[in-house]
């Protein structure tokens, strides 16, 4: 079981740059969730869905895009990258929130904005 | 006030010391969760309580829902625990309700 997969596991950019982070999970899992943790500061949910068709704000949307076009994908778009952005991004899954059920999360995606 | 705190920020022990790590929260929750964060940047679920006490071979992790504080026991600690421990509350079911709430984690360092 692969679990959460997410690419690239690095990436620099430059500001103003555009890039997605892609996260696909093989659990069939009907919620998944982008986070970015910064320094000394606990996670943070960008978006969310809780399947396919179907996104929403989280608490830190702004600059950041989302899709989530089947079950198993959930990209995660910077369109005009900033400094600001310059985090790790987790994407996570769950099979629900009302259960007992927990949140699986991928390795993580470390991004700088220079 | 964060909505979820976590207590210590960090915390040096010797192997073989009996920890903890606790978490007060301030709203009201359908669940709370402990997540372990490897030095290499992987986050796992250890635990997901709602009330009462669950314990995983040298972990036990407790909730008070009256008190709003929960508490991650290490008996018998290792090097190989040395992770950040992370808090997270669950406000209610489905929805933004059904979201997470994290605590910024405890550094937990075990010494041989």
């Amino acid at each position: 079981n692969a679990g959460v997969t997410q690419t690239p596991k690095f990436r620099i950019l430059k500001i103003g740059q555009s890039m997605t982070l892609q996260c696909t999970q093989d659990m069939n899992h009907n919620y998944m969730y982008w986070y970015r943790q910064d320094p000394g500061m606990g996670l943070k949910l960008i978006y969310y869905s809780v399947g396919a068709g179907i996104t929403d704000k989280g608490e830190v949307p702004n600059g950041y895009n989302v899709s989530r076009s089947t079950t198993e994908d959930f990209p995660l778009r910077l369109e005009l990258a900033a400094p600001s952005q310059t985090s790790v991004y987790f994407c996570a899954s769950s099979l629900d929130t009302y259960s007992n059920q927990p949140q699986h999360f991928g390795d993580g995606t470390r991004l700088s904005i220079l | 006030k964060n909505e979820v705190e976590q207590s210590p920020q960090n915390l040096t022990a010797q192997e073989g010391e009996f920890i903890t790590i606790n978490c007060s929260y301030s709203v009201g929750i359908s669940a709370l969760h402990w997540l372990q964060q490897h030095p290499g940047g992987g986050i796992v679920s250890l635990f997901m309580l709602s009330s009462g006490k669950k314990k995983h071979g040298r972990l036990i992790a407790t909730i008070n829902i009256q008190e709003k504080h929960s508490s991650l026991h290490i008996t018998a600690s290792h090097p190989r625990d040395s992770a950040v421990y992370i808090c997270a509350v669950r406000r209610g079911y489905g929805g933004s309700q059904g979201n997470l709430i994290f605590g910024k984690g405890t550094k937990l360092s075990v010494k041989p």
